[in-house]
């Protein structure tokens, strides 16, 4: 079945660094892709929608200059937490959906800033 | 706005039970449900979509049920093992979420012990 595949699957950096999460669909064309941000023992919360080759529409409170979204292809975007904090550990989760697809999820990035 | 709310939290139960998860939403005006699951750490894996059109979806021992003008679904797992240990997660697609967007609820941490 169709597979999405995330990278890295855990990062831990130094607070102010800047962190690229990696979403790839391995075998569909992926027209949309989403980005969820999921706190412990919470649900998964949208950032934003990417289609290819056009800019992201993020969702209320989310900020677009914190978390750069970019799907310049059609089996890859990525998200780019910028000067990251503490407060931006969190888990990362991206799903894509192609032309008759259902949504397909990555197994999400935890990302851990010291 | 949408709201998905999911009751227990979390439920323990010994294996070979037979148990129900449930799901409510807000607003009526649904293109579809999902129930995934997600294992601690991981992505989520789709186990049933039922069309807002649909009652009720079926896959093994796993049977959804949907009442979209009440606004409520169920999940039925029917002889529980322990590998189905996971928390698991609704989420409903609003009509009008043009990007196939989906609101997810706070999930139900299920546990059977063996």
């Amino acid at each position: 079945g169709a597979v999405v595949s995330q990278h890295p699957s855990w990062v831990i950096c130094k607070s102010g660094t800047s962190v690229k999460i990696e979403c790839r669909s391995l075998d569909f064309q992926a027209t949309t892709m989403f980005w969820y941000r999921q706190f412990p023992k919470q649900s998964l919360m949208l950032m934003a929608t990417s289609n290819e080759g056009s800019k992201a529409t993020y969702e209320q409170g989310v900020e677009k200059d914190k978390f750069l979204i970019n799907h310049a292809s059609l089996t890859l975007s990525t998200l780019t937490v910028t000067s990251a904090h503490p407060e931006d550990s969190s888990f990362y989760i991206c799903s894509a959906r192609g032309n008759d697809q259902p949504q397909h999820f990555g197994d999400g990035t935890r990302l851990s800033i010291l | 706005k949408q709201e998905v709310t999911q009751i227990p939290a979390a439920l323990s139960v010994p294996e070979g039970e037979n148990l129900v998860l449930n799901c409510s939403f807000t607003d009526s005006a649904i293109y579809n449900l999902q129930w995934f699951r997600q294992d601690p750490g991981k992505g989520l894996t789709s186990l049933l979509l039922i069309q807002s059109s649909q009652r009720e979806q079926t896959s093994g021992r796993l049977n959804a049920s949907l009442d979209k003008s009440s606004g409520r679904s169920t999940l039925y797992i029917a002889a529980s093992q322990p590998g189905d240990s996971a928390t698991y997660l609704c989420a409903v697609r609003p009509v009008g979420s043009g990007t196939y967007k989906y609101i997810f609820g706070t999930g139900t941490r299920l546990k059977v012990l063996a």
